[in-house]
């Protein structure tokens, strides 16, 4: 089975500064997707950004960029300039190619401080 | 389109008690999925459909939990003889199949409180 470990918990950060949060996952798949997801304050979840597992290129969204490491099954989200409103759990999640459901972490839980 | 919508936002109930949430997706996702997220947990899978047939059950679901599509529009998650375990955020998603894998359109949930 598919699994994605999020190891902290919880982080914060100065606004502006730039933060990591780490993921990593276990599968013997090959063909396979990775996400990361935000998740305000009682609002729903929003998808950030998208990394397909045969693109050697690591995803980026504007202030958002991943660092995707298939050899070690990793896959880190990197915030550059830090805003208030990026406060939120978020969430990594894993889905195989077959498309049929995505599999999420526990969530890091970020609050980005003035 | 106004996304994916669920309904109730909040619903307590008494252990016991049988309740019954509705999603509306995406008007053209033929894909619609069921989550149960717990407090400082992760969404975790609970079945999902594609067009009316329900294709996957996770374990989760057990025989007290049934959820249907029976037009293939919107979808209802019934819970029978709530328990308090089944507190919890009952989320909603949309995808089409065929671009499942760009990710899902989540709805804000449906939070029952069992007491």
């Amino acid at each position: 089975a598919q699994t994605v470990t999020q190891s902290q918990p919880e982080m914060s950060v100065q606004e502006a500064e730039t933060v990591t949060l780490s993921c990593t996952y276990d599968t013997s798949e090959s063909n396979y997707y990775l996400f990361w997801y935000k998740q305000p304050p009682s609002r729903q979840m929003i998808l950030v950004i998208r990394q397909e597992a045969y693109k050697q290129q690591n995803a980026t969204e504007n202030r958002f960029s991943v660092n995707f490491q298939k050899a070690a099954k990793s896959f880190s989200l990197k915030i550059s300039d830090s805003q208030l409103g990026d406060t939120a759990m978020y969430f990594c999640a894993f889905m195989m190619g077959n498309n049929n459901d995505m599999r999420f972490g526990a969530g890091t839980r970020l609050t980005v401080k003035p | 389109d106004t996304g994916v919508s669920q309904d109730p936002r909040h619903k307590i109930t008494k252990r016991g008690q049988n309740v019954t949430f509705r999603c509306d997706p995406i008007s053209e996702h033929n894909r619609l999925y069921w989550y149960r997220q717990t407090l400082g947990q992760g969404p975790e899978f609970l079945t999902y459909f594609q067009n009316e047939a329900q294709l996957e059950k996770s374990r989760l679901l057990s025989d007290r939990f049934s959820a249907e599509r029976p037009k293939g529009s919107f979808s209802t998650l019934e819970i029978q003889r709530t328990e308090q375990g089944d507190s919890a955020m009952y989320l909603c998603a949309s995808s089409s199949w065929d671009r499942a894998n760009y990710g899902y359109t989540f709805g804000s949930g449906t939070r029952l409180t069992v007491v």
